[in-house]
């Protein structure tokens, strides 16, 4: 079964810079798209960014756009979001998160257990 | 962007009712909506993609309908371990939008 473990979330200061790390495990990881989504403490769930398999095409949201920059190491098992010029509202847990092809389009069926990243000063 | 919009915000049931919840679209998207499943400090869980396929493992009360604009979760009899908040989300085309949530408590 598909096993997804993030880490990096902690405090930083507004402006600061984190990266997040997303280990993957029991399943094939270069073969799959690969997303963040966030939480905002007692808020609902917001689509970060997302890569592809093979090519590595990226998408983001324009919440992040300039800012957050997702990335994949297919030896290491391992999606990454490095975030810069952070701000108060980026605070939230952030979710790894595999994607399934099916029917011509990605759809989440596995999330990982999330990582809290809080920016204040 | 496509505007996801769920109804209702919240609602109270007992064990064992039937509960339906609805998401609507902005524009149409197919059958490219899925459902998921979050319990309080817990990640969320996926429960439906393509509008009506389960997800492995996910007990068969749920089920999901429709197409194009408007979709519907339904519990056909709802259990305590149901009780939680539920999002539906399009992945039809990007940015990936969700629906502000359903939050199903205990009457």
């Amino acid at each position: 079964e598909a096993h997804l473990l993030e880490s990096g979330g902690g405090l930083v200061q507004p402006g600061g810079s984190l990266r997040l790390s997303c280990a993957a495990s029991g399943f094939t990881f270069s073969s799959y798209v690969m997303s963040w989504v966030r939480q905002a403490p007692g808020k609902g769930l917001e689509w970060v960014a997302s890569i592809s398999s093979s090519y590595g095409s990226t998408f983001y949201a324009d919440s992040v756009k300039g800012r957050f920059t997702i990335s994949r190491d297919d030896s290491k098992n391992t999606l990454n979001l490095q975030m810069n010029s952070l701000r108060a509202e980026d605070t939230a847990v952030y979710y790894c998160a595999r994607e399934l092809l099916v029917i011509a389009r990605v759809v989440i069926d596995y999330w990982g257990q999330g990582t809290l990243v809080t920016v204040s000063s | 962007d496509i505007q996801m919009t769920q109804s209702p915000s919240s609602l109270s049931a007992s064990v064992g009712d039937r509960v339906t919840i609805t998401c609507r679209a902005s524009q149409g998207i197919s059958n490219y909506l899925a459902w998921f499943q979050q319990k309080p400090e817990k990640a969320p869980k996926t429960l439906i993609y393509a509008a009506s396929t389960l997800q492995s493992g996910v007990p068969s009360r749920f089920s999901g309908s429709g197409s194009g604009t408007d979709f519907t979760l339904t519990i056909s009899s709802l259990q305590p371990e149901d009780f939680a908040t539920y999002y539906c989300q399009q992945y039809d085309f990007y940015p990936r939008t969700f629906g502000g949530g359903t939050k199903v408590e205990i009457k």
